[in-house]
């Protein structure tokens, strides 16, 4: 079946523009997660969505990140005024539940350069 | 706050064996999981222990001693394809949120 996907797979934009991230988890998952992995980097957890519950924003890093699922599946990652320090690798993952019992499944990023 | 710590290199041959270690620091433990990411591509699931002691999926490996806050991943029959990055990742914390350590780069010679 279809893995996760994400859009765009690249993206370039000048520092102080808005942009949007988009992912289609797998269907049926109800558990969504966010991560930035900068060059040579670990995973930095930024958002995650568990069903209808209230998300865990625990890793955003600013006010300027922000995130929504609708319908309990799409999820759009929103980044405001970027700045050149948000350039990196943005993943989406789900998964059956939440928690990491489950394996997560990760699409295949976009790679966000700031100019 | 979770943390862990694993080497960033190793570098091994074809055909031996090789074992990334990790440790980590967490509240409310419930699980160890290792993910291997090729250059360019997405993480990929490779295993989880939620219990002490080895889970063993083909040529791969994983370990954990809750006691110690230790685990490792054992590779063996290196291939050159099993060149990548090898995280261990802890589900803890009161939201069992995922945290990635910052990777083992594996490189591995002809």
């Amino acid at each position: 079946g279809a893995g996760v996907s994400q859009s765009p797979s690249n993206k370039v934009t000048e520092k102080g523009k808005d942009v949007e991230l988009r992912c289609d988890p797998i269907s049926g998952h109800t558990a969504l997660y966010w991560y930035r992995q900068s060059l040579g980097q670990g995973l930095e957890f930024l958002i995650y969505f568990q069903g209808n519950s209230a998300p865990d924003k625990s890793g955003l890093p600013s006010d300027r990140f922000s995130a929504e699922r609708t319908g309990g599946s799409v999820s759009t990652l929103t980044i405001q005024r970027t700045q050149q320090e948000d350039s990196a690798v943005y993943l989406c993952a789900s998964s059956l539940v939440a928690g990491g019992v489950d394996e997560q499944y990760f699409g295949p990023g976009t790679r966000l350069t700031v100019t | 706050g979770q943390s862990l710590e694993q080497p960033s290199e190793v570098t091994a041959v074809e055909g031996a064996i090789v074992q990334i270690n990790c440790t980590y620091q967490t509240s409310g433990f419930y699980g160890l999981s290792w993910y291997q990411q090729h250059d360019g591509g997405a993480p990929t699931f490779l295993s989880y222990n939620a219990l002490d002691g080895l889970e063993e999926t083909g040529r791969f490996s994983s370990f954990l001693s809750r006691s110690d806050s230790y685990g490792y991943l054992l590779l063996q029959e290196l291939q050159m394809k099993d060149s990548a990055s090898y995280f261990c990742a802890v589900t803890g914390g009161s939201a069992r949120q995922l945290t990635f350590g910052s990777g083992t780069q594996l490189t591995v010679l002809p």
